[in-house]
Formats: C-alpha cells, sequence, structure tokens
C-alpha cells in the first residue's frame, strides 16, 4: 500500500518552462489536495478537489492549473514557471469531510 | 477566511521535560483540529487530532486540549525524547458543508539529550 505517490522528487525549470506534478493515491479517497510549503509559511492550499470531477481554488492558486484525471489522480501544472514558484509541492488525499490528510513525500521544484 | 495563529516559532527543551505549543483560530465555526509532525526533509505526518465535541483527548506522550470559547487549542508532549525534534503543524476547518485546512506556520521543536 503506497498511500499518495508524487512525481518527481526533484526538479529544476528555468523561467518560463511548463511542467506538470503527478500525484496519485491508492486508498479509494474522494479529496485530493495540492499544497506549497515555503520556510516559515507553514503549508498553503493551491487547490484542491472535493471530489472526482471537481475542482476548486485554494489560498494561493494564481499561476497554476490542477486536473482531477480520475479518482486516484490529481495532476499540478505550472504554464510558464516563475521564480516566486520555488517551493516544495505536497500533495495530499482523505476520505472526505474532517477526516485526516494523508500527505506524499513532495516534490522539490527549483526554477532558475 | 480562517486564520490560524501558532506559538512559538521554534522551542528548545532539554530530554525529559514537556513542551507546550499553542495555537488560535478566528473562525468559531471550526470544530477539527489536527496536529502534524514534519521531520527534515520529510511528508507531514498526522500524530494526533481533535473535534469540538471534546475538550482534552491524549495519546501516550501527546495531549491536545481544546478551548473553544477562547478559540484556542494546544499540544502537549511531556517527556520528550530526541526523536520529538520536528516542525509541528496546527490545522482548523470547519465541519459544516466541505471544508478545507487551514495550517498554522509550524513549530520548530529541538530536544536536546
Amino acid at each position: 500500500n503506497a498511500g499518495v505517490t508524487q512525481t518527481p522528487k526533484f526538479q529544476v525549470l528555468k523561467t518560463g518552462q511548463s511542467m506538470t506534478l503527478q500525484c496519485a493515491q491508492d486508498m479509494n479517497h474522494n479529496s485530493m489536495y495540492w499544497y506549497r510549503q515555503d520556510p516559515g509559511m507553514g503549508l498553503r492550499l493551491i487547490y484542491y478537489s472535493a471530489s472526482e470531477g471537481t475542482t476548486d481554488k485554494g489560498e494561493v492558486p494564481n499561476g497554476y492549473n490542477v486536473s482531477r484525471l480520475n479518482k486516484r489522480e490529481f495532476s499540478l501544472r505550472l504554464e510558464s514557471a516563475a521564480p516566486s514558484q520555488t517551493s516544495v509541492y505536497f500533495c495530499a488525499s482523505n476520505a472526505g469531510l474532517d477526516q485526516p490528510q494523508h500527505f506524499g513525500d513532495g516534490t522539490r521544484l527549483s526554477i532558475l | 477566511g480562517e486564520n490560524v495563529e501558532q506559538h512559538p516559532s521554534t522551542l528548545s527543551v532539554q530530554e525529559g521535560d514537556s513542551a507546550v505549543i499553542k495555537c488560535t483560530y478566528s473562525d468559531s465555526a471550526s470544530n477539527y483540529f489536527p496536529w502534524y509532525k514534519q521531520e527534515l526533509g520529510k511528508r507531514p505526518q498526522l500524530i494526533i487530532d481533535i473535534r469540538s465535541n471534546v475538550g482534552e483527548k491524549k495519546d501516550q506522550r501527546i495531549a491536545v486540549t481544546l478551548n473553544k470559547t477562547a478559540k484556542h487549542f494546544s499540544l502537549h508532549i511531556t517527556e520528550t525524547q530526541p526523536e520529538d525534534s520536528a516542525v509541528y503543524f496546527c490545522a482548523a476547518s470547519k465541519g459544516s458543508g466541505y471544508s478545507t485546512l487551514t495550517f498554522g506556520k509550524g513549530t520548530m521543536l529541538l530536544v536536546s539529550p
């Protein structure tokens, strides 16, 4: 049972490049989330998907798009990367309302 | 929206001492309060959570207390060990309809042998 799997684990991009971060969970969870973690800022919600077929903006959605591909997979896309998007990105999932969230190992993204 | 304040930002204790981390929240409708532990370079992991119908919850050396009137909740770790060294995050969410977690900025706990 892998839980929440994120790929890639590390990535370096140049300003203006695009990329997609992948997330998959094997716990049959309904809800999935994307967070970014910056030093001293805690975890900030970028986008979430309450259930398959729905997505909503979180606290810091600008510069990102998401796709809930199916119940298992939720991807995060940076269309034109900027240095301010250098961060550690975590995907999480849970069964639903007020249930514990389970996190992936994170993607460390640097944009030069 | 919800705002969660967490104090202190860093906490240093000697092995065997107790550690207390405090959080306040702004939305009186919040009723779910989890705590996560994150070791360096690792994922956040849930260590304990509490819901608003409970004032205190304990799991071995860790406990969480909730004061809904004052809108604050605290994490208590007793008999601290070096392996307790990590960053701890509190969070809050509402129970009505679909809700998301709002996290505090974290507390770095250092336990010296």
